[in-house]
């Protein structure tokens, strides 16, 4: 079946701490993968995407790889900052404009 | 709208009460979809429109659950004889282009802010 497996949280950081929340899926077929962010109080958002493997995903200083051989789409961040403090949720969709299916999210919180 | 709006944004409901659930999708847009989320967990895939056609009911866990989106834009989401396991937040999104079929999923679904239902 279709599935997506996060690391499980809450991850707690320092600013300017090194950020890795790992994520792998299994797929039927060849996935379209998302990150989406919820910060406290507000729905989900996109926050990358990547379409095809090898493609790289970033925005907001954020940047996850597809990896075909490895089946991942790890989120990465150099530097987090007391505003990154929100749960990720990895996702992904198998046809255009098909259910998402999502991973159970990751808490992060960052302390000044 | 700016964005995907849902109303209530909480509701209560008694055992055995029946509850609707209202999405405004983002104007124009052709696809819309409902999640379950349950506490700690990601949302789960319950139903899919395209315009007023419910293409894809799927997730829809029992017959008391139900979707229907009229006139392609506004929809509601039922739920009948509500039980404690339906306490949950329920997830709208909406996507500006109709399911083509095969082929990368390259646009995004854009989220309400959910109704959190608690059933007692």
């Amino acid at each position: 079946g279709n599935s997506v497996t996060q690391m499980e949280g809450p991850v707690t950081l320092s600013e300017e701490a090194f950020l890795t929340i790992n994520c792998t899926y299994t797929a039927t077929g060849y996935p379209s993968l998302f990150w989406y962010v919820q910060y406290p109080g507000e729905g989900l958002q996109l926050l990358l995407k990547a379409t095809k493997a090898d493609d790289k995903g970033s925005n907001k200083g954020f940047e996850a790889t597809y990896r075909k051989e490895t089946t991942s789409f790890h989120l990465e961040k150099g530097s987090v900052q007391v505003s990154d403090s929100a749960v990720y949720f990895c996702a992904l969709s198998l046809y255009n404009f098909n259910k998402f299916y999502f991973g159970s999210g990751t808490k992060l919180n960052v302390k000044p | 709208g700016a964005g995907v709006s849902q109303s209530p944004r909480y509701k209560v409901a008694k055992r055995g009460q029946d509850v609707a659930l209202r999405c405004d999708p983002i104007s124009g847009h052709v696809s819309l979809f409902w999640y379950q989320q349950a506490l700690g967990q990601g949302p789960e895939f319950l139903t899919y429109f395209q315009n007023e056609a419910q293409l894809d009911k799927s997730g829809l866990p029992s017959d008391r659950f139900f979707a229907e989106r009229p006139e392609g834009s506004v929809s509601t989401l039922k739920i009948q004889r509500t039980q404690q396991e339906d306490s949950a937040v329920y997830l709208c999104a909406s996507s500006s282009i109709a399911h083509l079929g095969r082929g990368p999923a390259t646009n995004e679904q854009y989220f309400g802010p959910g109704t959190r239902l608690t059933v007692t």
